[in-house]
């Protein structure tokens, strides 16, 4: 059962520290997804990458956070220095060109992150 | 960029009748449209989807209807049940060259029994 892993799964953690949230796309999907969820802002698009390249990151504070793609396998988020409105379900998706008729976007369980 | 609204944010009906949730979306190379259902504490989930081809489509209980024209689609449940509760969320995507999959803000449903 092919599925997208997120880690850690919680983290708490005080205001000012670098926190690091790690996805693992299920394998063979090449778009890769950023999510942040709050209860006011719904499903906030952050970034994404297509082949590991970043196409889009105007959703992200530049000033704090950052988005990578190491290799296929590995898609990190990482938020220097957190803030407590940084709190928040953060979620991945991975999948295929939409448009060809390939697969739908599959969301990890997401991190949730409290920033005390 | 693709900016997606859904109405209505909240939704209560009775047991057995139906619900009805509508999205508008701003980007005409839109092309493909899914619909989440997210329950409380876990993650979205893809309960149908649609593409720009087709006018509708149907699964069981659940349909689909796109009009694009007016740029907009819709989500229909009908003899709804109590674990259709929950959140569910309109998205669209535009393809090829614009690779954003835009989600509105969420509509949460309630079920009454």
């Amino acid at each position: 059962d092919a599925r997208v892993t997120q880690t850690p799964r919680h983290k708490v953690t005080e205001m000012g520290q670098e926190v690091t949230m790690r996805c693992q796309p299920i394998l063979g999907h090449n778009t890769v997804f950023w999510y942040r969820q709050t209860m006011m802002q719904g499903l906030e698009l952050l970034a994404y990458f297509r082949n590991r390249a970043p196409l889009d990151d105007s959703g992200m504070p530049k000033d704090r956070f950052s988005a990578e793609m190491p290799d296929a396998t590995l898609a990190t988020l990482k938020i220097q220095p957190s803030e407590p409105r940084d709190s928040a379900v953060y979620f991945c998706a991975s999948g295929s060109p939409f448009d060809r008729g390939q697969t739908e976007a599959f969301f990890g369980q997401g991190t949730r992150l409290t920033v005390v | 960029g693709e900016n997606v609204e859904q109405h209505p944010s909240t939704l209560s009906v009775q047991e057995g009748d139906s619900a009805v949730i509508k999205c508008t979306y701003s980007d005409s190379a839109s092309n493909y449209f899914p619909w989440y259902k997210q329950e409380l504490g876990k993650r979205p989930q893809l309960i149908i989807d649609i593409r720009s081809n087709v006018g509708e489509k149907k699964d069981q209980r659940i349909a689909v209807t796109l009009n694009k024209t007016a740029k907009h689609f819709s989500l229909h449940i009908t003899e709804t049940q109590p674990e259709d509760s929950a959140v569910y969320f309109c998205a669209a995507y535009a393809g090829f060259g614009n690779e954003k999959l835009t989600f509105g803000t969420g509509t949460r449903l309630t079920i009454i029994p």
